[in-house]
């Protein structure tokens, strides 16, 4: 069964320090992996999309990272900000079907 | 350039009635997505539209549609609504379809309450 787990379920930080988000999936073959920022009311916004081939794509403090050989992706975000308070989900697009594979989200509380 | 519209922004109808939301994407933009997020289930894939066509399909009861214009503005139609349907529905567009890798942008989304 094609499934995407994030771990942590949430997290809480203070605001400057680093943090990493993890994805886990079992979708295979796959097309493109995708994380989102969603904050509170709004609608996702993509932050990084890295196909099967690429193994990092950074998208200013956010770095994507892919190892498709463990089937595991991580979201590092640096130097944090409060505006980094958000919900981030990882989305994985089935090659087969071309179906999106959703996880459930981490969500993320930046504290001053 | 403007971004991705859904129209209302809220709607509240009655159990058993039908329900119909509107999206339109960004202007270009031929593939249409539909979503549906609740706290529990979080976003659940409920069709994507290109080119006028539907190309793919979640996994949700017959009472979920939609369809695709030739200016690529897509509608959602919920029919016998009921009480589980509550739920934020986002639409996103992008240049191409999903196994293309384009970037999907999201809409504000429309919130539905059923009572």
């Amino acid at each position: 069964k094609n499934q995407v787990e994030q771990s942590p379920q949430s997290l809480i930080i203070l605001e400057g320090k680093n943090c990493t988000l993890q994805c886990n999936y079992t979708v295979s073959p796959f097309s493109n992996l995708r994380w989102y920022k969603q904050d509170t009311g709004r609608g996702p916004v993509s932050l990084t999309i890295m196909t099967f081939s690429e193994n990092t794509k950074s998208n200013g403090r956010y770095t994507a990272t892919l190892d498709a050989d463990t089937k595991q992706s991580s979201l590092h975000i640096t130097a944090s900000q409060l505006s980094d308070s958000a919900s981030y989900i990882c989305v994985v697009t089935t090659l087969s079907s071309y179906k999106l594979i959703f996880g459930s989200g981490t969500r993320l509380l930046v504290r001053p | 350039k403007a971004g991705v519209t859904q129209t209302p922004r809220y709607l509240i109808k009655t159990r058993g009635q039908q329900v119909t939301l509107s999206c339109s994407p960004i202007s270009g933009h031929r593939s249409v997505s539909w979503y549906q997020q609740t706290p529990g289930q979080g976003l659940q894939f409920l069709f994507e539209y290109f080119s006028e066509t539907q190309r793919n399909k979640g996994n949700f009861p017959g009472r979920f549609s939609g369809r695709q214009f030739s200016n690529s503005r897509s509608e959602m139609n919920v029919s016998t609504l009921e009480l589980g349907d509550s739920a934020l529905y986002l639409c996103a567009s992008s240049l191409g379809a999903g196994q293309d890798s384009y970037e999907q942008y999201f809409g504000p989304g429309t919130r539905l309450t059923v009572t």
